[in-house]
């Protein structure tokens, strides 16, 4: 089946800094979503992409579709505190389904 | 807002017992999920439900099974639990009527201990 793979699978980000998280498949995604999960907490839908070449942005967070729809990429700046957690990127499946990447933990090094 | 409720947090139950997980949402969504999280492995989806009494096996159903007799509710079953099902269990549910818009809504989620 559709499988998503997400890089890298741990961060250790300083406070201050910029990171990037990755999410590719081998198949190209009709959309992809992304979920942030607290330490502690439940998967929370942060934003979906449907375009290709998408790019959406929140606040410090900026998401991108790749032009060929089988890569994505979190870019979040001036890392905070309150950033620390797992980001899980999700690709569609048929039947309302979705398949989700293994998740990226990140640790915020104030 | 959207409310998906789990009937516990945290359960702890013997080798062999039956377990019953509970999961109810309060925004009429038909698609509901239950998922296994564990170390490492991310979202493991386990059953899927796109309608009352409709069920569908997800990447890992075996050693479960799910009941749906009402649109809101939406149960995992272990008939007879094992230590290697000690694990988080996630529900979710989302509504297809949204087009691309298929985000899941997820429960706090069940701590399961299998002893």
């Amino acid at each position: 089946g559709q499988q998503v793979m997400q890089i890298p699978q741990y961060q250790h980000v300083q406070e201050g800094e910029d990171f990037t998280t990755y999410c590719n498949s081998s198949t190209t995604l009709s959309n992809i979503q992304w979920y942030k999960q607290r330490p502690g907490g439940h998967p929370v839908f942060l934003i979906q992409l449907v375009k290709s070449g998408e790019v959406k942005k929140q606040k410090r967070l900026t998401f991108q579709f790749g032009e060929a729809k089988k890569n994505s990429s979190l870019h979040i700046t001036a890392t905070q505190t309150t950033d620390v957690g797992t980001y899980f990127c999700a690709g569609q499946r048929g039947n309302n389904r979705l398949a989700f990447g293994k998740g990226n933990q990140v640790v915020v090094i104030p | 807002d959207v409310k998906v409720t789990q009937s516990s947090r945290y359960l702890v139950k013997r080798t062999g017992e039956k377990v019953f997980l509970e999961c109810v949402q309060d925004m009429d969504h038909e698609n509901m999920f239950w998922y296994r999280q564990d170390p490492g492995l991310g979202l493991r989806l386990i059953y899927f439900s796109y309608d009352v009494k409709m069920k569908e096996k997800g990447d890992i159903p075996e050693g479960y099974s799910v009941s749906r007799e009402k649109k809101e509710r939406f149960s995992l079953i272990l008939e007879s639990a094992s230590t290697n099902q000690t694990s988080m269990y996630l529900c979710a549910s989302s509504d297809p009527g949204q087009g691309y818009g298929n985000e899941q809504f997820f429960g706090p989620g069940t701590r399961l201990t299998v002893l």
